[in-house]
């Protein structure tokens, strides 16, 4: 059984388009996070949400919004695509001691 | 502001030479720190991880590091590459009022062989 699962695991889409990335983890973990890997392999911290407090990386641009409809899932819409969201996406949920759980990434590619 | 270095983009080992990713970080506490393999294509894997006590830590496929504060570094090495090794190694300490991962930029491990 996946701990943590992301759906799709590629997403091919135009400029302008407006997308979902969905994840969820059944570990019971109370915190999840979405990373973004660029072209660099560079990984950085976009949103971190627990069931009370989303916090947000000041420079993630607006266009990209979490939900979470429950505990255990926390997708990211993202609106009005451009080139340079391209990259791998990474949920990512905790453990209470601070060990991360990473989802298989989703490779979204914007032409 | 707290930081992760890598300061090796890319190594290349013989297969069954020893290895050592090198790893400092900028950190206000004791730190949680971590390493992680990312194989291409593919998602990120805990290989070991450092939170207190003995600092030597043991992780998976025979890979170690060790804490040393005066340093402000966690090495990780393994004595004998294998050629599955190959991969990207991320070096991260966990950061933040929910303990998110701030990571270094990685190196990308080659094995000759």
């Amino acid at each position: 059984d996946t701990a943590v699962s992301q759906t799709p695991k590629y997403l091919v889409t135009q400029m302008g388009n407006d997308k979902s990335i969905k994840c969820e983890q059944n570990l019971g973990h109370d915190t999840m996070y979405w990373y973004k890997q660029d072209s660099k392999k560079f990984l950085k911290i976009m949103f971190s949400y627990n069931n009370k407090e989303l916090i947000i990386n000041e420079t993630v641009p607006n266009r990209f919004s979490p939900k979470s409809p429950d505990k255990a899932h926390l997708n990211l819409h993202i609106n009005s695509l451009e080139l340079g969201d391209s990259a791998v996406y990474f949920c990512a949920s905790r453990f209470m001691d601070n060990e991360q759980f990473f989802g298989p990434g989703t490779r979204l590619t914007v032409l | 502001a707290q930081s992760v270095t890598q300061p090796d983009i890319h190594i290349t080992v013989s297969e069954g030479a020893s290895l050592e990713l090198r790893c400092n970080y900028s950190y206000g506490a004791t730190p949680y720190l971590f390493w992680y393999v990312q194989s291409p294509g593919q998602g990120l894997q805990l290989l070991l991880k450092y939170f207190s006590g003995d600092t030597l830590v043991q992780g998976i496929k025979g890979f170690e590091a060790e804490f040393k504060r005066s340093q402000s570094s966690f090495n990780l090495r393994k004595p004998s590459v294998h050629w599955s090794d190959a991969a990207e190694y991320f070096c991260a300490v966990a950061g933040g009022s929910q303990g998110n991962l701030i990571f270094g930029k990685g190196t990308k491990l080659s094995v000759k062989p």
